[in-house]
């Protein structure tokens, strides 16, 4: 059973550009959530997608923005990229949402290794 | 928004020996995980704590949830070379108006000398 796959696995943009990174989720899995990873602040949720609409949100300017398809895939997409935004990206796929991680059972969320996203 | 205190923020010991790390925060959490990050991965599930009080095992992995919920330690017994990375804490928790969100602690960065 494939895992969680991001592209691309790295990549340096400059000041004021945009970036769009990939996440395809587990084979099954409904829900994709986005969480950007700096050495200052950690782990930081960003935003969750389930059935192709956002469902939470972190504090994130709105800057930060991302869809997801029919087929669970999800892209995020940071616009006018700021110094501050490099940082590895990881996303995460559950089966349900991030709600009923409260529930035992097999809604257990899975992680990607991760974009890592170099503003210069 | 809410934040977790793990500690601590790094630890360097002898294989063999055992390690404790904890998380606390002052908000209530529906769910506490405990993750385990190599270099170059995404975090990886180690232990899932759904109620206050619960006290779960994974091989060597023992973690609890706190009876007050604003709480949790993970153990690690007769530490092993493969054990090294860092560990967090992550708490699930209702933000209101239908939503939820998951926080991370910062981290416990796991050197064993072997």
């Amino acid at each position: 059973k494939a895992g969680v796959t991001q592209t691309p696995r790295y990549l340096i943009k400059t000041r004021g550009q945009q970036v769009t990174l990939s996440c395809s989720p587990i084979s099954g899995h409904r829900s994709v959530s986005w969480y950007q990873q700096t050495p200052g602040q950690g782990l930081q949720f960003l935003f969750e997608y389930f059935s192709e609409t956002q469902r939470n949100k972190g504090n994130f300017p709105g800057r930060f923005s991302g869809r997801q398809f029919s087929n669970s895939r999800s892209e995020m997409n940071v616009s006018t990229l700021e110094l501050g935004d490099s940082a590895l990206y990881l996303c995460a796929s559950s089966l349900d949402r991030l709600a009923a991680l409260s529930k035992p059972g097999a809604n257990v969320l899975t992680f990607g290794a991760g974009s890592r996203l170099t503003v210069l | 928004g809410q934040q977790l205190n793990q500690s601590p923020q790094s630890m360097f010991i002898q294989e063999g020996e055992d390690v404790s790390m904890n998380c606390t925060s002052s908000s209530i959490f529906n769910t506490w995980l405990w993750y385990k990050q190599d270099p170059g991965e995404g975090p990886v599930l180690l232990i899932a704590l759904y109620k206050a009080g619960e006290l779960t095992s994974n091989g060597r992995l023992t973690a609890q949830f706190g009876i007050t919920r604003k709480d949790s330690f993970l153990n690690i017994s007769a530490s092993i070379p493969s054990d090294v990375g860092i560990y967090f804490c992550a708490g699930q928790s209702y933000s209101g108006a239908g939503s939820y969100q998951l926080t991370f602690g910062k981290g416990t960065k796991l050197s064993v000398i072997p």
